[in-house]
């Protein structure tokens, strides 16, 4: 079954270090979503690109946080510096489309951080 | 601001029982939800959904109900069996984009 790869699956990292995660959505899915969950809340998005344009990154830290999806294929997430409350698990999600009712987002097992 | 909501954290049930979780919303624009499941250290998985054209959405032991007047929806599990426990997310999205999670609820299932 087709799914969603991301990696790493844990990092940990020292504050005002970089880090990167990457994301390789199913195959044809033109939607991509990067999500951030910390502990006890629900997923909240970052950035939503449309093959490889961003159609959404009004929740992105911009000053710290940067992600590309340069192909339209797989996408890469970049925090530099860390900070301590960056620690959280970062969801990569993709569909088909956007704005179809075409049904669920796959998610990725996620890739978890954690900033000393 | 949380524009979707679930207040129970927690849920505990008997297996054979019903489950029910429940969801409220804010945005009158969102028209179409879905539930989510996520085990520990996984990704959530998509469970089902229920567009605002509906009122009930079902397969097999999971039942989506959407009340748009009270801006609330409900899944039901029945019966509830061991391996249904896990976090529950609803989830809100206006035709499909920009999908907003609850914070979600724990359940889980005693045998």
């Amino acid at each position: 079954e087709a799914e969603v790869a991301q990696s790493p699956r844990y990092k940990i990292t020292e504050k005002s270090q970089a880090v990167a995660f990457w994301c390789d959505p199913i195959s044809g899915h033109a939607t991509l979503y990067w999500y951030r969950q910390i502990l006890g809340q629900g997923p909240e998005l970052l950035v939503q690109f449309q093959d490889e344009s961003v159609v959404d990154d009004s929740q992105l830290p911009k000053d710290r946080f940067s992600a590309e999806r340069l192909k339209g294929v797989d996408s890469t997430l970049k925090i530099q510096p860390a900070e301590l409350g960056d620690s959280a698990m970062y969801l990569c999600a993709s569909s088909l489309t956007a704005g179809a009712y075409t049904g669920e987002l796959f998610f990725g097992e996620g890739s978890r951080l954690t900033v000393l | 601001d949380q524009q979707v909501k679930q207040n129970s954290p927690s849920l505990s049930v008997q297996e054979g029982r019903i489950s029910i979780l429940n969801c409220d919303y804010t945005n009158s624009m969102f028209d179409y939800f879905l539930w989510y499941k996520k085990y520990p250290a996984e990704g959530p998985t998509f469970l089902i959904s229920i567009s605002s054209i509906k009122d009930k959405n079902e397969d097999g032991r999971f039942t989506v109900f959407l009340n748009k007047s009270a801006k609330h929806l409900s899944l039901h599990i029945v019966p509830s069996q061991p391996g249904d426990s896990a976090v529950y997310f609803c989830a809100a999205s206006i035709t499909g984009n920009q999908f907003y999670f609850g914070t979600g609820t724990s359940l889980t299932v005693i045998p």
